[in-house]
C-alpha cells in the first residue's frame, strides 16, 4: 500500500531563508508525487507534481522538488522564503496516475520577519 | 484554469438534521469526483469516489448510509450527511480530475460543517 510521511508538523524559517519540507513515500509501483499548499479554510492548490521524466520538478511561487527514487523522497524546497509562503503543505502520492491520492499529515510553514 | 466550486462554504446545523454539500466543476465535465474529509490540523482522508451514472465507491470504514453521494450530472456531485452528529463536524473537500489536463485533480475550496 502506498503511504506518505512528512517529517515535522511545523517548520519555522525567517523571511529570506531556505525552505525545506521533507516528504518520504512508499509505493509498490512508480508513483506520481505531488505537493499541495493549503491556506486557512481553503481547498488545496497544486504546487508541483512529478509523473515521469526529469526528477527535478519546478512549480509555482519559486518552489521545486526533487524525486529521489533511491531515497524514496520528494522534498520541497524554496531558496528564499516569503511571508506569503506561510501555509500548510501536503505531500501526496498516487499509484493510479492522478486518481486516489494519499496525503501526508501536512507541514505547517511559519515565516517570521 | 479549471475551477471546482463547493456550496455552501460553511454550514452550521443541529444534531439529527441532514446537510447537503454540492461540488461543481465549472468549466469542464467530470465523470468522477472525489470527496475528502479533513479534521482540524490533520490530513485529507479520501471518503469516496463519486461516479456519474452509477453508485459511489466508498473507502473502508466510511458509512455509505451516513454519507450519501449522488453524481447527478457531469458537472455536479453532492454529498449529504444524514442525521448529522457533532462528530461529523469537519472540513469536507471535493476534487475532480480534468481529462485535458492529464486527469490532474482540481480541488474545491472546501465546506466547513459544524454540527451543534
Amino acid at each position: 500500500a502506498q503511504s506518505v510521511t512528512q517529517l515535522g508538523s511545523h517548520v519555522s524559517v525567517s523571511e529570506g531563508a531556505l525552505v525545506l519540507l521533507r516528504c518520504n513515500y512508499s509505493s509498490s509501483v512508480p508513483p506520481y508525487l505531488f505537493w499541495y499548499v493549503q491556506y486557512p479554510n481553503q481547498g488545496l492548490q497544486l504546487l508541483l507534481k512529478y509523473t515521469t521524466g526529469a526528477t527535478l520538478v519546478k512549480g509555482i511561487n519559486g518552489f521545486e522538488a526533487e524525486f529521489k527514487k533511491s531515497e524514496t523522497s520528494f522534498h520541497l524546497t524554496k531558496p528564499s522564503a516569503h511571508m506569503s509562503d506561510a501555509a500548510e503543505y501536503f505531500c501526496a502520492v498516487s499509484e493510479l496516475g492522478f486518481q486516489k491520492l494519499v496525503f501526508g499529515t501536512g507541514t505547517r510553514l511559519l515565516v517570521s520577519p | 484554469g479549471a475551477v471546482v466550486s463547493q456550496h455552501p462554504s460553511w454550514v452550521i446545523c443541529k444534531s439529527g438534521t441532514s446537510v447537503k454539500i454540492e461540488c461543481r466543476s465549472l468549466d469542464f465535465q467530470a465523470t468522477t469526483m472525489f470527496w475528502y474529509r479533513q479534521f482540524p490540523k490533520q490530513s485529507l482522508m479520501l471518503m469516496a469516489t463519486s461516479n456519474e451514472g452509477s453508485k459511489a465507491t466508498y473507502e473502508q470504514g466510511v458509512e455509505k448510509d451516513k454519507f450519501l453521494i449522488n453524481h447527478a450530472s457531469l458537472t455536479l456531485s453532492t454529498l449529504t450527511v444524514t442525521s448529522a452528529h457533532p462528530e461529523d463536524s469537519s472540513f469536507y473537500i471535493c476534487s475532480a480530475p480534468r481529462g485535458d489536463f492529464g486527469n490532474e485533480q482540481f480541488f474545491g475550496p472546501g465546506t466547513r460543517l459544524t454540527v451543534l
